[in-house]
């Protein structure tokens, strides 16, 4: 069975510019979620979509955005990136308990 | 004050020995409480989870929850060197459904290093 699968691994951007972020959840899994692991930070809730719908939303500014596709998978849009925006986003996936992490996108805002 | 603290560490233990790695939180309302292992440029992977007080088994570990003291600790037993990772405790206010409104909240994250 395949992890969930996030796309791409590295990205590098220019502040001011627009970042977005893939994943694809194990099959059968309908929920996404994303996290930020920042230096210092830890790990971070970002948002939650299930069955195409945001279900729920962490303390993050409207410029952290994303959607979910009929397939469940999931892009996450960071707009007007700024230098603290470079972290690692974690996508997941669940089917009731305990989620199944990627192994990320590291994203550097220079 | 952090709802979830967790010690950074760096722990350093030698082959065999037991490790305990521990979490505190301030929220009497986590009802889920996990432990992940996270190796280095990889996500997450849980290890164990937990809705109770009380000690569950797997294998080596051994995950023990105290809600009273608002204390979750896990126990790794004859450690070996691929354990050697950052682990990190999380946990979850869960609603009526016994879902998880999608969020954890996670620890830190401590840096273990089991030496030959």
């Amino acid at each position: 069975e395949a992890g969930v699968t996030q796309s791409p691994t590295h990205l590098i951007k220019t502040r001011g510019q627009q970042a977005t972020l893939r994943c694809s959840p194990i099959s059968g899994h309908t929920s996404v979620y994303w996290y930020q692991q920042a230096l210092g930070l830890g790990l971070q809730f970002l948002l939650w979509y299930d069955e195409g719908e945001e279900r729920n939303r962490g303390n993050f500014p409207p410029r952290f955005s994303g959607r979910q596709f009929p397939n469940y998978s999931s892009e996450l849009n960071v707009n007007a990136l700024e230098l603290e925006d470079s972290a690692l986003y974690l996508c997941a996936s669940s089917k009731g308990y305990g989620y199944t992490f990627g192994s990320g996108t590291r994203l550097t805002v220079v | 004050q952090k709802e979830v603290e967790q010690d950074p560490g760096p722990l350093s233990v030698p082959e065999g020995a037991i490790v305990s790695l521990n979490c505190t939180y301030s929220n009497s309302a986590f009802q889920y409480f996990m432990w992940y292992r996270q190796y280095s440029r990889k996500g997450p992977e849980l290890l164990m989870y937990t809705y109770s007080s009380g000690n569950k088994e797997d294998g080596r570990f051994t995950a023990q929850v105290d809600k009273s003291s608002k204390y979750i600790s896990l126990f790794i037993r004859d450690s070996q060197p691929s354990d050697s990772a950052t682990y990190l405790c999380a946990m979850s206010v869960l609603n009526a459904g016994g879902t998880s409104y999608g969020k954890l909240t996670f620890g830190q994250g401590t840096i273990l290093t089991v030496h030959p």
